[in-house]
């Protein structure tokens, strides 16, 4: 099982740019979720999917961020206009049968906003 | 690669020491548990779980225990090996209906040979 894939591994942009995570979570799994690390703040919750139906959104710092999942093997995380303040490292996990089943993370994407 | 905050908690311990991390939760609706593991430059990987109808629970080299009274949950790790070196968070489903787990800020686990 190759696990919660992840990509970019890492991004470097400029203010004002679009930046899309994107993440394909295990195989059968019908729950996905979107974090976000900081030094700060630590690990939140930014969105999560049930069979691809976003769930709660509350977590969205604002409306720049967008998540979608257009099919159960694919979501996208993106941020419009990106800001310094987005830095950080942005996991995507996935689960089967939700909180309280265990998730599963990938890698991360560590971002890096100029 | 560090993963969360320049004011984590840290415990150091020598290697084959066991080793005990804390936890304390907010929420007595809680009644999942899980203990994450993470190395720098990774993302969380699962450890143990517990749901709350159960005072422990045993894996291999770890043991949890979930103290209801006090909302408190530990995590300890024997015979601690220098590869056991990370940040461990303790994650909490909130039974209000959101199945989605709250993370803890986290204690890092520093092993010296």
């Amino acid at each position: 099982d190759a696990g919660v894939i992840q990509s970019p591994r890492h991004e470097v942009t400029e203010m004002g740019q679009e930046v899309t995570l994107r993440c394909k979570p295990i195989s059968g799994h019908d729950y996905l979720f979107w974090y976000r690390q900081t030094m700060m703040r630590g690990l939140e919750l930014l969105i999560y999917f049930n069979n691809n139906v976003p769930i709660d959104d509350s977590g969205m710092p604002e409306d720049r961020f967008s998540a979608k999942m257009p099919n159960a093997s694919f979501s996208t995380l993106k941020i419009q206009p990106s800001e310094p303040r987005d830095s950080a490292v942005y996991f995507c996990a996935s689960s089967f049968g939700g909180g309280r089943e265990t998730q599963y993370f990938g890698p991360g994407t560590r971002l890096l906003v100029l | 690669g560090e993963s969360v905050g320049l004011h984590l908690p840290t415990l150091s311990v020598q290697e084959g020491d066991n080793s005990i991390i804390n936890c304390a939760y907010s929420n007595s609706a809680s009644d999942y548990f899980i203990w994450y593991k993470q190395e720098s430059g990774k993302g969380p990987q699962f450890i143990i779980d517990i749901r709350s109808n159960m005072d422990k629970r045993q894996g291999q080299r770890v043991t949890v225990l979930l103290n209801k009274t006090v909302k408190h949950l530990s995590l300890q790790i024997a015979a601690t090996q220098p590869g056991d070196s990370a940040v461990y968070f303790c994650a909490e489903n909130r039974a209000t209906g959101r199945r989605a787990l709250t993370f803890g800020s986290g204690t890092r686990l520093q092993v010296q040979p």
